[in-house]
């Protein structure tokens, strides 16, 4: 199975704050990565396809980069709403398997 | 739009099967090629995923759940179903339904706690 990491775990911002998540996969697996927002008591919502390709309705804050075994998931500036837990996905070879999370939470 | 909704037993006791099913609509399950996922999320934890059946039938699971994992499609209701056999207190978690291999599309959730 390919291994997802992720890093930080955790991070505290403020509203306002530019936030870089890191992914990285144990082996290369193209641009075939998705990035997802989860609050709590909800299904993971899809923010990102392919790496870098920004889902329909997403706001533009939400960027993402990367191929092979680095990716990133960017929010130039942080809103409100955008406190949640953030998972990548891989999807290049079964099984898919997920990043551990990282949490976004209020400072 | 397509939407996705999980529904099922929220309570089953060890060593029963978890049966569950996932009813698409806004699209045919048997069309536009997709594979059609399920994955669980124990509490306070990460997403693990269960496995698929594409829209043709053909199925595959993850190798760590394999031995005890059918999921199957019921084209004439437009949905899927998910089938865990043996279940212990380790299979309690929130089980998702999802479209696709890019898994674009997700139902809400639904908790099973499994306990006698």
């Amino acid at each position: 199975d390919i291994q997802m990491t992720q890093s930080p775990s955790s991070l505290s911002a403020s509203v306002g704050d530019r936030v870089t998540i890191t992914c990285r996969a144990s082996q290369g697996i193209r641009n075939d990565l998705g990035w997802y927002q989860q609050k709590p008591g909800k299904a993971p919502k899809r923010l990102i396809y392919a790496a870098s390709s920004l889902q329909s309705g997403v706001p533009s804050r939400f960027s993402g980069s990367g191929s092979g075994t680095e990716f990133t998931l960017t929010i130039s500036s942080l809103q409100p709403e955008d406190f949640a837990t953030y998972y990548c996905l891989q999807h290049n070879s079964y099984p898919p398997t997920f990043g551990p999370g990282t949490k976004v939470d209020i400072k | 739009q397509v939407q996705l909704q999980e529904s099922g037993p929220g309570l089953v006791k060890p060593s029963q099967t978890l049966s569950l099913t996932c009813t698409v609509s806004g699209g045919s399950i048997s069309s536009g090629g997709y594979y059609w996922n399920w994955i669980r999320q124990h509490p306070g934890k990460g997403l693990e995923w269960i496995g698929y059946v594409f829209y043709s039938g053909s199925t595959y699971y993850n190798p760590s759940l394999r031995s005890r994992v059918t999921i199957s499609l019921d084209t004439s209701k437009n949905q899927f179903s998910l089938n865990l056999s043996s279940v212990t207190a380790a299979d309690t978690a929130v089980y998702y339904c999802a479209r696709a291999e890019r898994m674009d599309v997700w139902g809400q959730g639904t908790t099973v706690t499994v306990s006698s």
